[in-house]
């Protein structure tokens, strides 16, 4: 499809399993967000990627999160020692300058640590 | 510090009221970004709108509408004449430079028919 693919949808995981968490972005979209959205809370900012690079990686709750980008494409979230805290749906959106910065969001993968 | 306000958790009207959704924005910057997005049931967000800081026009389109005030910090988003489609969380955000993004909490808004 032409638009932002995460998968998986759902995740069931243990405490203290690792995850990887993946998105797609629309072919062409240098920049890649992702974010957090826990029950019925606003978006909490975790990374952005310009290209495979992450000039900003202050929304990372902890040193448990990291992300990375490859090809300017495809970029996968990881979450090491998952916490229950962790629980939430995790989004991921691309954008493109000639689109005027305008984020296309995916469906999200809901990640529930037991 | 950037951040955004949407006081308003729920609001539900009856169709074809008009609704206004309020949004707050604080920063230091001269130079920035507002956004509107719909999150409907199915989830996925839907962008509404951008707005610079330096275009304080208001925008119409349809039976939305927007009234930026720097003035105030406010950026809100009225639907004239709501729809039961309409129902949806919406979100109000805030950029500088496009590297991070900073949202509101969210408003649902429920319509009824």
């Amino acid at each position: 499809g032409a638009g932002v693919s995460q998968s998986p949808s759902n995740k069931v995981t243990e405490k203290g399993k690792d995850v990887e968490l993946r998105c797609d972005p629309i072919s062409g979209h240098t920049a890649l967000y992702w974010y957090r959205q826990s029950l019925g809370q606003g978006l909490e900012f975790l990374i952005y990627f310009q290209g495979n690079s992450a000039p900003d990686k202050s929304g990372l709750p902890s040193d448990r999160f990291s992300a990375e980008r490859t090809g300017g494409s495809v970029s996968t979230l990881t979450i090491q020692r998952t916490q229950q805290e962790d629980s939430a749906v995790y989004l991921c959106a691309s954008s493109t300058r000639d689109r005027g910065h305008e984020q296309f969001f995916g469906p999200g993968t809901r990640l529930t640590v037991l | 510090a950037q951040k955004v306000t949407q006081a308003q958790t729920e609001i539900s009207v009856v169709e074809k009221e008009d609704v206004t959704l309020d949004c707050v924005y604080e920063t230091r910057d001269t130079t920035y970004y507002l956004f509107w997005y719909k999150q409907p049931p199915s989830g996925e967000l839907v962008f509404l709108i951008r707005r610079n800081s330096f275009d304080e026009q208001n925008e119409i389109s349809g039976r939305y509408s927007w009234n930026f005030q720097k003035s105030t910090s406010s950026f809100n988003f009225t639907i004239t004449a709501s729809q039961v489609v309409d129902s949806a969380v919406y979100f109000c955000a805030l950029s500088i430079n496009f590297n991070k993004f900073y949202f509101g909490s969210g408003t649902k808004l429920n319509v009824k028919p």
